[in-house]
This record gives C-alpha cells, structure tokens and sequence, in this order.
C-alpha cells in the first residue's frame, strides 16, 4: 500500500514570490508521482508528473517539483507566484506493478494556495 | 481535442431516489475511473474500469452504488436510494492505458446534492 501526504492544508504567498507545495509520500514499490491542480468549478489537470526518468520534473505554467527518494518527497514549487496559480493542489501516487483496486493510486487531501495581490 | 465529458453537469434530487450519472472518456482511452469529491474530504477513488471490465469493486462506499461500462467507452455510475451523505462531486477520468504512468484526464465532475 502506499500513502500520501501533503504537508499543508492552505499555503498564501505575495503574488510574485516563490510558491512551495510540500508532498511525502511513502511506498512499497517505485512510484508514479504527479501534481494536479483544480481550478474553482474546474476539472483536474494535470501539472507535471515523474515516472523513474529526470528526478526534477518540469510541468506546465512554470511548476516543477523535485523526486527526492531519500527524502520521500515530490515537493512543488514555482519562482514567482501568478494570481491565475489560485487553486487547490493535489499530489498523487501510483505503483508499478498495481494489483487493481482503490489502492493503486493514491490522492492527497490537497493544498489550497492563495495568492495575495 | 474532445476531452472528458460528464453528464449531467447539475442534479439535485430527493432522498431515496435514483440517480444514474454518466460518463463519456477520451476516446481510444481503455481505462476509465470514477472518483468522489465531498466537501473538504479530498478525492475518494471509487472504481475503475479495463476495458469493460471493472476487477475490484471494493472502493465502492456501499451496496447502493454500482457502476458500468459498455463498448469499452461510456460508463454510468448508479446511485439507488440516495442519501444525504451522497451529496458530493463525482469525478471520472481516463487514461490510455490503466495507471502508471499514463496520466488522468478528468471530467468536469457531476455536482450531486441529495435533498
């Protein structure tokens, strides 16, 4: 089984400042890790994901986050925040191979970022 | 491109009814999940379909929910007897190939409310 954690519930930055969404996670077997974000009264989209290749992953709108196995960590980040980055956050695990059911893919409870003017 | 779309987008209903949600994938995607988004809940996995073919049911939170697939593209999932605590977004999404590491496409959601 495998787990996530997104070690904060709301994150609030300056617009123009650095944004870090912080992710852990823990599993039995090498990871499939992606970032989504969900804009209000949006569907999920897909921001970046890592699949064993480059451990720093860049996505879209200037995201990318960094694979650190040693720290079990999938953190998120961006250089300079857009008020367009409001959203809600969620970090997202899968394993190869996957024995089916609810297990196979793991979603955190999600990080709210809130970007002050 | 056509991407995931759900219907329908609204439904309010009364508790104890029906509901039969639907939910149109990418097409060629051959697997298809369904997910549930209550309020301050985050993102409950409900399901997921191979094909046709749905192997675990496990994630499903009661008897009272089913789901399938047909022709390996449209997925209905159904809702008997409602109840208050139905009340949620539901959430499908498709990928080319099951899982990892074939992103998730996802659908617009269905907004539920059980009165």
């Amino acid at each position: 089984a495998q787990s996530v954690t997104q070690l904060d519930s709301h994150v609030s930055v300056s617009e123009g400042t650095p944004v870090l969404l912080r992710c852990n996670y823990s599993s039995s077997y090498s990871p499939s890790l992606f970032w989504y974000v969900q804009h209000p009264n949006k569907g999920l989209q897909l921001l970046l994901k890592y699949t064993s290749a480059a451990t720093l992953v860049k996505g879209i709108n200037g995201f990318e986050a960094e694979f650190k196995k040693s720290e079990t960590s999938f953190h998120l980040t961006k250089p300079s925040a857009h008020m367009s980055d409001a959203a809600e956050y969620f970090c997202v695990v899968s394993v190869l191979p996957w024995g089916g059911g609810a297990d196979g893919l793991t979603f955190g409870k999600g990080t709210h970022l809130i970007i002050q003017p | 491109g056509a991407g995931v779309s759900q219907s329908p987008s609204n439904k309010v209903t009364e508790k104890g009814k029906d509901v039969e949600l639907r939910c149109d994938p990418i097409s060629g995607h051959t697997a298809l999940y369904w997910y549930r988004q209550s309020l301050g809940q985050g993102l409950e996995f409900l399901i997921y379909f191979q094909g046709n073919s749905a192997p675990d049911k496990s994630g499903l939170p009661s008897d009272r929910f089913s789901a399938e697939r047909t022709g390996g593209s449209v997925s209905t999932l159904t809702i008997q007897r409602t109840q208050q605590e139905d009340s949620a977004v539901y959430l499908c999404a498709s990928s080319l190939r099951l899982l990892s590491p074939y992103e998730q496409y996802f659908g617009p959601g269905t907004r539920l409310t059980v009165t």
